[in-house]
């Protein structure tokens, strides 16, 4: 079954500890991207990878760290929390040559991140 | 760098009304743009997909219209109902860039 997968989907962490969120794709997708939702302000991007080792920064890229060393795994990393990254974090990825059914981008189920 | 913009940012409609939400982006180089749904604390819905070639896509009540050269998408529904209330945000590949969302509220 095509999906993705990240871990956690729960996490209540506090303020420094570094942590890792995973993110997995069985498509062979080259492209990957990260999103926080927050209420009122829609899906903002944070990092993207439009390939092996190359990301690039999103919009809000200040406090995460990112890697693609494979393909088919782009963990998200904070190596420093903080409150303001409380929010809820999705993970999509793409394929290259664009979806011919009804899907392109496939999405994770979403990780609720609370740091105190 | 592409940028998706989404008006209105909310909506509220009685039920039976015909709606259009609307989809801009800046950067036409695009593989595809897809339409989402959201329901409050779930993930995201495919709803439509059209490929870069294509003008419009079409599923039951909802029809999404893509204009490449002018950077604007459109989702169309018909004869909305209250179980159509959820926030709307379309994206565009391969960057991946999504929209801030419509939220629609259909009233019964």
């Amino acid at each position: 079954e095509a999906q993705v997968t990240q871990n956690p989907r729960y996490l209540i962490t506090v303020t420094g500890k570094k942590l890792t969120v995973t993110c997995s794709q069985n498509m062979n997708h080259e492209y990957m991207s990260w999103y926080r939702q927050d209420p009122g302000l829609g899906l903002r991007q944070i990092y993207y990878s439009m390939n092996v080792e190359v990301t690039d920064k999103g919009d809000v890229p200040e406090g995460y760290k990112v890697s693609r060393k494979e393909k088919r795994n782009f963990p998200l990393i904070l190596e420093s929390p903080s409150p303001n990254q409380t929010s809820l974090y999705f993970c999509a990825s793409s394929p290259r040559t664009g979806g011919i059914t009804g899907n392109t981008i496939y999405f994770g189920e979403g990780s609720w991140l609370t740091v105190v | 760098k592409q940028e998706v913009t989404q008006i209105p940012a909310a909506l509220s409609v009685p039920e039976g009304e015909n709606l259009v939400l609307n989809c801009s982006f800046t950067d036409s180089a695009i593989y595809n743009l897809q339409w989402f749904r959201q329901d409050p604390g779930k993930g995201l819905t495919s709803l439509l997909l059209i490929q870069s070639s294509q003008r419009e896509q079409t599923s039951g009540r909802l029809n999404a219209s893509l204009d490449k050269s002018s950077g604007r998408s459109t989702l169309y529904i018909a004869a909305s109902q209250p179980g159509d209330s959820a926030t709307y945000l379309c994206a565009v590949t391969p960057s991946l860039t999504f929209g801030s969302g419509t939220q629609l509220t259909v009233l019964p």
